[in-house]
Order: C-alpha cells, then sequence, then structure tokens
C-alpha cells in the first residue's frame, strides 16, 4: 500500500541550529516526492519537489531534501533555521496521476 | 488577489443539513483538486478535475459528497445529510497542466473548516 510517514509529530529547535525533519515512503512506482509548509491562517506551500535526476533538491526559505531510494526517504534539512520557519511541514508522494499521499505532518517549533 | 480563493472560509451547521463549498482556482490551472484535512492529519485526497470532468473521484468517502466544475473554472464540493465526522477542514487546490504533464506543484487555497453541530 502507498504511504508517507512522519516519524516526528513535534520538534522544537533553537533559532539557528540545524534542522532535520524525516520523510519515509512506500510507493510502488518511482514516486514525485513533495514537501509543502502550513503556515497558520495560510494555504499549503510547495517548499520542494523530486521528479528525477540529482538526488538531492535545492528548494524556497534555504531548505533542502535528499532523496535516498535505497532507505525510502525524502529528508528535508535546512542548516540555520529562523524564527519565521515555525510551522507545520507535510511531506508527500505522488505520481502522474495527482493522487497525492500526505503525511500527517510534522510541527516545528522555534526557540529564541 | 492571484491565488486559489475558497469560501466560506467557515462553515458552522447542523446534523443533517447541506453545505455548498466553493472554490475559485488560478485563473488558467486546468487541474482542480479538493482534499480534506481532519485534525491533526494530512490533506486527504477526495477528488482531482482535469476540465470540466471528475478524473478520479475515489476518494469521496460516500455518496453524499458530490463535486462539479461546470465551466471547468469555479468547483463547488456538496455534501449532503452532513454528519458530525464530516467536520474538517477542506482544501481547493490547482495546478497547471503543460501538454497533459502534471508540472507537479499544486497551489492550494486557505481551506473552508466545517463544523458540523
Amino acid at each position: 500500500a502507498q504511504s508517507v510517514t512522519q516519524p516526528d509529530i513535534h520538534i522544537t529547535v533553537s533559532e539557528g541550529a540545524s534542522l532535520e525533519l524525516r520523510c519515509n515512503y512506500s510507493y510502488g512506482a518511482t514516486p514525485y516526492l513533495f514537501w509543502y509548509v502550513q503556515s497558520p491562517g495560510q494555504g499549503l506551500q510547495l517548499l520542494l519537489k523530486y521528479f528525477s535526476g540529482d538526488t538531492l533538491v535545492q528548494g524556497i526559505k534555504g531548505f533542502e531534501a535528499e532523496f535516498k531510494r535505497s532507505q525510502s526517504s525524502f529528508n528535508l534539512r535546512k542548516p540555520s533555521v529562523h524564527w519565521s520557519d515555525a510551522a507545520e511541514y507535510f511531506c508527500a508522494v505522488g505520481s502522474g496521476t495527482y493522487k497525492y499521499i500526505f503525511g500527517t505532518g510534522t510541527r516545528l517549533k522555534v526557540l529564541a | 488577489g492571484a491565488g486559489v480563493s475558497q469560501t466560506p472560509s467557515n462553515k458552522v451547521t447542523e446534523k443533517g443539513k447541506y453545505v455548498e463549498l466553493r472554490c475559485d482556482p488560478i485563473s488558467g490551472h486546468t487541474a482542480l483538486y479538493w482534499y480534506r484535512q481532519s485534525l491533526g492529519q494530512g490533506p486527504e485526497f477526495l477528488i482531482y478535475f482535469q476540465g470540466t470532468g471528475a478524473a478520479d473521484d475515489s476518494g469521496l468517502p460516500n455518496d453524499r459528497f458530490f463535486a462539479v466544475r461546470p465551466e471547468g473554472s469555479v468547483s463547488t464540493l456538496k455534501i449532503q445529510r452532513t454528519e458530525r465526522g464530516d467536520s474538517a477542514v477542506y482544501l481547493c487546490a490547482s495546478s497547471l497542466t503543460l501538454a497533459g504533464a502534471n508540472t507537479g506543484e499544486l497551489f492550494f487555497g486557505e481551506g473552508s473548516r466545517l463544523t458540523v453541530l
């Protein structure tokens, strides 16, 4: 069955510290992989996506993610977190069928 | 603005009532999606339109849910005989299809929060 697992429900980091949010997926075909961010009162915004090619992808707001096929993972990273990064982050997997499967999300708290 | 617009932003209704939720996608986006997000969960796929037709409605939970997009732009999600379990945020998204290929980015609206008492 197709699924996305985000094992961390909540993560707290200090401002300026590095961040890694985990995402594991189960998908039969070669997946499209996405990270979205959801801030309070705002819609989901795409941070980055992986379709093919270079397994390290760069996104907006200084985020990057690495696709590791052998580990079925697509972890999101940022070298230095800013207070404005506090939000909920969703990993999603899909294909050309447009039916994306989202994880349950990781809520990020940033300490000043 | 030029983003996906959803109305109403909040809707409170009583069990058994009929509800309509509206989505106005980004101009020129031929693909439109409805997702449902329950508390503490990620968005769950409901239905996908390509143009006027529902290309995939496999996510609709039962026949009380129906969606239309008669002119290939605005879409309405209709819920009949609402139940308390229908309470959730209903998200609409649209995307640009180029030469039949998915560009991969869904643009989401802020959602319509439905509360069924």
